[in-house]
């Protein structure tokens, strides 16, 4: 059982730019969340995605959008970077949109805006 | 705002010492959920308790939860080096779709 591979692992990117964020979810899981994580801060919400629909977001902008494949993989997209978009995006997968079980986290990307 | 709050934010003990961290929340929940980060990389599960339940443990790990005074517990037995981290808990809603986490607790543990 394969768990939660995210790519890549490291990012710079110029204010303004866009970047792409990858996710392969765990096997048998069919809902993939994303978080944003600042430094010495908790994971923040971003979005749910369960069956290639969004689910459910948090308070993120517009220009933070998202995606989900027939496969359950995911990608996070975001639009005109941001000097505040520098954080640890983690994504993570379950077996369903109940919260009954916990999440399988990926190692995250590390997306550095200079 | 996060719904959760760890206290204290950090800890450091011996190895062989037990660590203890609280977490307080803000509204009803469905269950709590506690995670151990390492160096700043991916989550990891650690134990899930839901609300209609007092106590759970997982190996060394003992979790309470008070729901009258919206507040859990982690404890951890014997620590060991390996268990230096920042530990997260993360509170799942009542009909919500998302974790809430708090801004954790890191712990350090001294050989």
């Amino acid at each position: 059982e394969t768990g939660v591979t995210q790519s890549p692992t490291h990012l710079i990117k110029t204010r303004g730019q866009q970047v792409t964020l990858r996710c392969s979810s765990q096997s048998g899981h069919n809902t993939v969340s994303w978080y944003q994580q600042a430094l010495g801060q908790g994971p923040q919400f971003i979005f749910q995605y369960y069956r290639e629909e969004e689910n459910g977001r948090g308070n993120f902008p517009p220009r933070f959008s998202g995606l989900q494949f027939p496969n359950y993989s995911s990608e996070l997209n975001v639009n005109a970077l941001e000097l505040d978009d520098s954080a640890l995006y983690l994504c993570a997968s379950s077996p369903g949109t109940f919260l009954n079980y916990g999440y399988t986290f990926g190692s995250g990307t590390r997306l550095t805006v200079v | 705002s996060q719904q959760g709050e760890e206290d204290p934010q950090a800890l450091s003990i011996q190895e062989g010492e037990n660590a203890t961290m609280n977490c307080s929340y803000k509204t009803s929940i469905n269950n709590l959920q506690w995670y151990r980060q390492n160096s700043g990389r991916g989550l990891v599960h650690l134990i899930l308790i839901r609300s209609n339940e007092r106590e759970k443990h997982s190996g060394r790990l003992r979790v309470t939860l008070d729901t009258s005074k919206k507040s859990s517990s982690l404890l951890i037995t014997a620590s060991r080096a390996a268990d230096t981290a920042s530990y997260f808990c993360a509170t799942d809603l009542s009909n919500d779709y998302k974790l809430s986490f708090g801004a954790g607790t890191t712990v350090t543990v001294r050989a």
